[in-house]
């Protein structure tokens, strides 16, 4: 059973689409991110919801948000594809908002825009 | 900003060979410090989280150390095999702001 999943793994789509990533983890965790690895592979956080709840919204276009129905799911939509968004998008989740047992995190979504 | 920065960038070593890098973060307002192992084609698994300065933690061959006065970790694998090649992120949380704020990595090439 994968504990952190994401779909899907590829995605491809023209400027100005409007796309979603989903994310779904199954350890029972109540926290949950939303990383982007930049172009100099560094992961920059992007979003991080605690039950349910946004705690951390740093600085990013209002074209990307986040929705979380439940616990085990933080989803990333966005609006408006620009070429600049192309990266690879990482969800993770800890079992609180302390993470003293580290982040389990899903494989990964590489999103190119054309 | 919360700059961490991780020496060297990339390193490539013989089999059987002893290594360690370096992390480097703000030393004001600490939390914790995270390890993570992270291969290519896979994503990364977290290694070690240590709060305390002077911790000292270890798994099999690979060991970690922790000065936060000072505002570095250590990473040191004993004896490298091949099977020790990915890169190896380390990630900085202060009192305020919770969330991981992650270096670039070390990629560690382990040559048979």
């Amino acid at each position: 059973d994968t504990a952190v999943s994401q779909t899907p793994k590829y995605l491809v789509t023209q400027m100005g689409n409007d796309k979603s990533i989903k994310c779904e983890q199954n350890l029972g965790h109540d926290t949950m991110y939303w990383y982007k690895q930049d172009s100099k592979k560094f992961l920059k956080i992007m979003f991080s919801y605690n039950n349910k709840e946004l705690i951390i919204n740093e600085t990013v276009p209002n074209r990307f948000s986040p929705k979380s129905p439940d616990k085990a799911h933080l989803n990333l939509h966005i609006n408006s594809l620009e070429l600049g968004d192309s990266a690879v998008y990482f969800c993770a989740s800890s079992p609180d908002r302390q993470a003293n047992y580290g982040y389990t995190f899903g494989s990964g979504t590489r999103l190119t825009v054309v | 900003i919360l700059n961490v920065e991780q020496s060297p960038q990339s390193l490539h070593v013989q089999e059987g060979d002893s290594t360690n890098f370096t992390c480097s973060f703000p030393s004001s307002n600490f939390y914790a410090l995270h390890w993570y192992r992270w291969e290519t084609a896979k994503s990364p698994e977290a290694l070690f989280v240590m709060t305390l300065n002077g911790d000292e933690k270890k798994k099999g061959r690979i060991s970690a150390t922790l000065n936060t006065k000072e505002g570095y970790s250590y990473l040191y694998i004993k004896g490298s095999q091949p099977e020790d090649s990915a890169t190896y992120l380390c990630a900085f949380s202060s009192g305020s702001a919770r969330q991981l704020t992650f270096g670039s990595g070390t990629q560690l090439t382990v040559l048979p």
